[in-house]
């Protein structure tokens, strides 16, 4: 069956180190999106995709970046993380549907 | 810009008894709304959506949905509530006609259902 997976499940890393969170689907999606989910907040959006080479922003999107470089994979990098990013982060793709998948989510913790 | 209100941080309800659990949402255009669920140290699992046609939109594990448009709603139902039910409920809404693709979320509401 198709899937959508996210690793490391969990992470715990320091305050300054550069973290990169994978994000793996295999539906053949064009649009993925990376969302954090804090008490009190929901779920709000980091970042998004529509295809190979496109890349937005969403409205947290200070401290993060990611790439696109094929279909299956959107990677999640903090570049400098601090401990306003230890949150749960959760990727979600979608194809020609309307309804999101998701992950089981990455939890980091930065100390 | 698209919003979503979910006005219960939790509800709780009896097992046997229906639940609602309420969504008002705001988009410029017309609605996309979808209601997903989250049990303990797991992903969103998609429960249901309103695109167009009926108002009540039936989906997994007996839950229905209510689109309302005069009241901007779309309130998620059960008749019979399963203490297997509680879990953490979330609403989000996109805009249907444009080409943004942005799902926009609630902030949650914890389903409790005590035996």
């Amino acid at each position: 069956d198709a899937e959508i997976t996210q690793s490391p499940r969990h992470k715990i890393t320091e305050t300054g180190r550069q973290v990169t969170l994978a994000c793996h689907q295999t539906w053949n999606h064009n649009n993925m999106f990376w969302y954090r989910q804090d008490l009190g907040h929901g779920l709000r959006l980091i970042h998004y995709s529509y295809g190979v080479q496109d890349t937005n922003k969403g409205e947290v999107s200070d401290g993060y970046s990611v790439s696109r470089s094929n279909t299956e994979d959107l990677p999640l990098t903090l570049e400098s993380a601090a401990s306003s990013q230890t949150s749960v982060y959760f990727c979600a793709s979608r194809g020609q549907g309307s309804e999101a998948f998701f992950g089981q989510g990455t939890r980091l913790t930065v100390v | 810009a698209q919003s979503v209100a979910q006005p219960e941080d939790q509800v709780n309800v009896a097992e046997g008894n229906p639940l609602t659990v309420k969504c008002t949402y705001s988009v410029s255009g017309n609605p996309y709304l979808f209601w997903y669920v989250q049990y303990p140290n797991r992903g969103l699992q998609f429960l249901l959506k309103y695109i167009t046609g009926d108002n009540l939109v039936k989906g997994s594990y007996g839950f229905e949905a209510e689109f309302n448009k005069s009241q901007t709603s779309f309130h998620l139902k059960k008749p019979s509530a399963l203490v297997s039910d509680s879990a953490l409920y979330f609403c989000a809404v996109r805009e249907s006609n444009t080409g943004f693709q942005k799902l926009v979320f609630g902030t949650g509401t914890r389903l409790l259902v005590s035996p």
